[in-house]
């Protein structure tokens, strides 16, 4: 099973471009990586998802080693609407559902 | 986009009693939902998977007897919380996966339900 090490909190300013990564040394071959954000009392919300190398969209950046072990994702130019608590999910749905949480990464966005 | 909606958004209620919730896709065929707990600065903890037409799988230390899920519909899916005690406050969420279109690997999340019981 895999599972995920993030750092507990992280800090930066409004326009900044903020970097979280997470540790997944022990990631299967079937295991995609994906980021969720969120607010409390709200449920996730899906930011981005790889499987290796870089994957960009229209909110971050994800960028995942060869070996995988690893990922980071990227927010551009953060605001202060972006302080939430980030969470790295590391599983494959067709594979037994294991879908293994880290801890989160609880991002504050200071003016 | 893919929205999951969840009734009730907050309930209260007393030691003993049973608590239903509701997880339901409002614009896609959901085969597979997931129900999550949520303890407060905590991370989510999967529960059970939840398949439609068939049981749920509990995940190891959920009982199941006690978090009945049904999945009756490609749209909804239930947790009744029987005979629920103050340690089963929490904060519950359910996901679904697009069974025709979603991406691989994706689940979309409902709103949460925040339990408390006194």
């Amino acid at each position: 099973l895999a599972k995920t090490t993030q750092p507990i909190s992280m800090d930066s300013y409004e326009g900044q471009e903020v970097n979280i990564t997470c540790s997944h040394n022990n990631i299967a071959t079937n295991d995609y990586i994906t980021w969720y954000q969120q607010f409390p009392s709200q449920g996730p919300r899906f930011i981005i998802q790889g499987y290796k190398t870089k994957v960009t969209n229209e909110v971050a950046s994800l960028f995942i080693p060869a070996d995988r072990k690893s990922s980071t994702l990227s927010l551009p130019r953060v605001s202060l609407s972006d302080t939430a608590v980030y969470y790295c999910l590391v599983g494959a749905l067709h594979s037994n559902y294991q879908l293994i949480w880290g801890a989160g990464t609880k991002l504050i966005i200071k003016p | 986009g893919a929205v999951v909606s969840q009734h009730p958004s907050r309930v209260i209620c007393k030691s003993g009693t049973s608590v239903k919730i509701e997880c339901r896709s409002l614009d896609f065929q959901a085969t597979t939902m997931f129900w999550y707990r949520q303890f407060p600065k905590q991370s989510l903890m999967l529960m059970a998977t939840s398949n439609e037409g068939s049981k749920a799988t509990y995940e190891q230390g959920v009982e199941k007897d006690k978090f009945l899920i049904n999945h009756a519909s490609l749209t909804l899916s239930t947790l009744t919380v029987t005979s629920a005690h103050p340690e089963d406050s929490s904060f519950y969420i359910c996901s679904a996966r697009d069974t025709l279109a979603g991406a691989d690997n994706e689940q979309f999340f409902g709103p949460g339900t925040r339990l408390t019981v006194l």
